[in-house]
């Protein structure tokens, strides 16, 4: 059983234009919440992060939504560049310590910017 | 600022042969270490973390032991490969206290033949 799930595949957006990927859980013991990009051939890169006491969080382009009634978060990009072009990945955790290292990951949407 | 060294970053090993992957953090002290594996077709898993020297624990049961010989180093074995152990494997780190993201490694492929 996933626990946490990102429905979509893929996504293409226009440079310029907002990317909006979505990202849903079922573990409400779920603290900490981030979204990694990957390019091939490489790991995942971090890239934000909200814990569960906030709904949202801003770094630059990016910003992290975090609706913990409907177990629902989502990661907007604006605006879009082609260098965002990357498979993005949901995680969650719900510890301290060591276990807060035992993210359990989505299984990644493929993000396309066309120029 | 802080950096993280995983190698090889391609492997082929036949079956029953041993498995060494080394992974090493510069920049920090004290790092949680992990080391999470990618196999075909599924999502990432945590295979083992370690808050400290000589202190590992093991998240799933499988043929594979880790070692944290030093502060920032972390080392990934097998002392007999099965096919099943193919796949992507990444190390990460992360500082010890409080909510804090993992910074990943480029990962090892290990193709197990």
């Amino acid at each position: 059983d996933q626990q946490v799930k990102q429905n979509s595949p893929s996504l293409s957006v226009q440079e310029g234009r907002i990317s909006i990927l979505n990202c849903d859980y079922t573990n409400s013991m779920f603290d900490y919440f981030l979204w990694y990009k990957k390019y091939p051939a490489e790991g995942p890169t971090f890239l934000i992060s909200i814990s569960s006491i906030k709904d949202k969080n801003e770094d630059g382009r990016f910003t992290v939504f975090l609706n913990k009634s409907a177990k629902h978060l989502s990661l907007h990009i604006v605006p879009s560049q082609p260098g965002d072009s990357a498979v993005y990945f949901c995680a969650a955790s719900g510890g301290y310590g060591g276990s807060q290292g035992n993210l359990i990951f989505g299984k990644g949407t493929k993000l396309s910017v066309k120029p | 600022s802080q950096t993280i060294h995983q190698w090889p970053a391609t492997l082929v090993q036949p079956v029953g042969s041993p498995l060494s992957l080394e992974c090493t953090v510069e920049g920090t002290s004290n790092p949680n270490l992990y080391w999470y594996r990618q196999a075909a077709g599924r999502g990432l898993q945590l295979l083992f973390y370690s808050v400290g020297i000589g202190q590992i624990s093991s998240e799933v049961p499988q043929n594979l032991s880790a070692s944290r010989p030093q502060d920032r180093q972390f080392i990934l074995s097998s002392k007999k490969l099965l096919l099943s152990d193919s796949g992507f494997y990444l190390c990460a780190w992360s500082v010890y206290e409080g909510l804090s993201p993992l910074h990943f490694g480029n990962g090892t492929r290990l193709t197990v033949t």
